[in-house]
C-alpha cells in the first residue's frame, strides 16, 4: 500500500530533550516535506526536500532541523523543544516531473501530535 | 506570495441538507494546483481533489462537486445531501509549480469545520 509512515503518533516530551519525528514514504517520490499544525494557523510549512541531499527552509524553520540522506526517508529534528513547538506535525511527500512540472498530489502521513513541556 | 482564504470557519447544517464551502486564492503563477483535503476528527488529511490551474472543468465524485472559476480566483466545493460522516475539518490548498524558492510548497487556507446534525 502506497503511503507515508510516521513515528510516533503521539509524544510528550520536556524542554531541551533532542528528539526526532521519522518520516518514510514507499511511492519514490522526490519531493518530501514537513508541515505543523496549530489552531487558528493552520498549516504551515517547516521544511521541504526536492531530493537527496537537497533541502530548504519553508516559512516556520526555526528550531528545527532536517535531513535527506535516503530518498524514502525526512525525519525531522528537535535539537532543543521548546512548548511553543507543541503542535500536530505532517509529513507529505509527493512526485512531480522536474522545473514547472506536473504536481502529482501529496500524500500525507497520519500526523505527529507532539507536546513538549 | 501565494494565499489560500477560505472565509467560513465554522458551518453547521442539517443531515441531507447541501452546503458548499468557499476557497478563494491569490498567486502571481499562470500553472498552479488547487486541492481539498478532509480531516476528519481522528486527525490525518485526506486528498478528495487536485485540479490544475488549465482545466476549468467542473468535477463531480459521488455526493461531492468541485467548481472552479479563474475568473474569480475561486475553487468551492459542494457536498450533496450532506451526512454525519461528513463532518470534519475541509481544508483548500495551493501549489504554484515552479522552480526555486519554495518550489511546490502547498499553502492551504485556514479551513473550514463542517458540522452535520442528524
Amino acid at each position: 500500500e502506497a503511503q507515508v509512515t510516521q513515528n510516533p503518533r503521539y509524544l510528550i516530551t520536556v524542554t531541551g530533550k533532542k528528539l526526532t519525528v521519522t518520516c518514510s514514504q514507499n511511492m519514490n517520490h522526490e519531493y518530501m516535506s514537513w508541515y505543523r499544525q496549530d489552531p487558528g494557523l493552520g498549516l504551515r510549512q517547516i521544511y521541504y526536500s526536492m531530493n537527496v541531499e537537497v533541502t530548504d527552509k519553508g516559512d516556520v524553520p526555526e528550531g528545527y532541523k532536517v535531513s535527506r540522506k535516503e530518498k524514502r526517508n525526512f525525519p525531522l529534528i528537535l535539537e532543543s523543544p521548546s512548548p511553543n513547538q507543541t503542535s500536530l506535525y505532517f509529513c507529505a511527500s509527493s512526485s512531480f516531473t522536474g522545473t514547472g512540472g506536473d504536481v502529482k498530489g501529496y500524500t500525507f502521513g497520519s500526523g505527529t501530535r507532539l507536546t513538549v513541556v | 506570495a501565494q494565499k489560500v482564504t477560505q472565509a467560513q470557519t465554522e458551518i453547521s447544517v442539517v443531515e441531507k441538507e447541501d452546503v458548499t464551502l468557499d476557497c478563494v486564492y491569490e498567486t502571481r503563477d499562470t500553472t498552479y494546483y488547487l486541492f481539498w483535503y478532509k480531516q476528519p476528527p481522528s486527525g490525518e488529511l485526506v486528498f478528495l481533489i487536485r485540479r490544475n490551474s488549465f482545466d476549468e472543468q467542473n468535477e463531480i465524485s459521488g455526493r461531492y462537486s468541485w467548481n472552479f472559476q479563474k475568473s474569480t480566483s475561486s475553487f468551492n466545493f459542494t457536498i450533496t445531501a450532506s451526512q454525519v460522516v461528513d463532518s470534519a475539518v475541509y481544508f483548500c490548498a495551493l501549489s504554484e509549480a515552479r522552480s526555486g524558492a519554495g518550489s511546490y510548497q502547498l499553502t492551504f487556507g485556514k479551513g473550514t469545520k463542517l458540522s452535520v446534525i442528524p
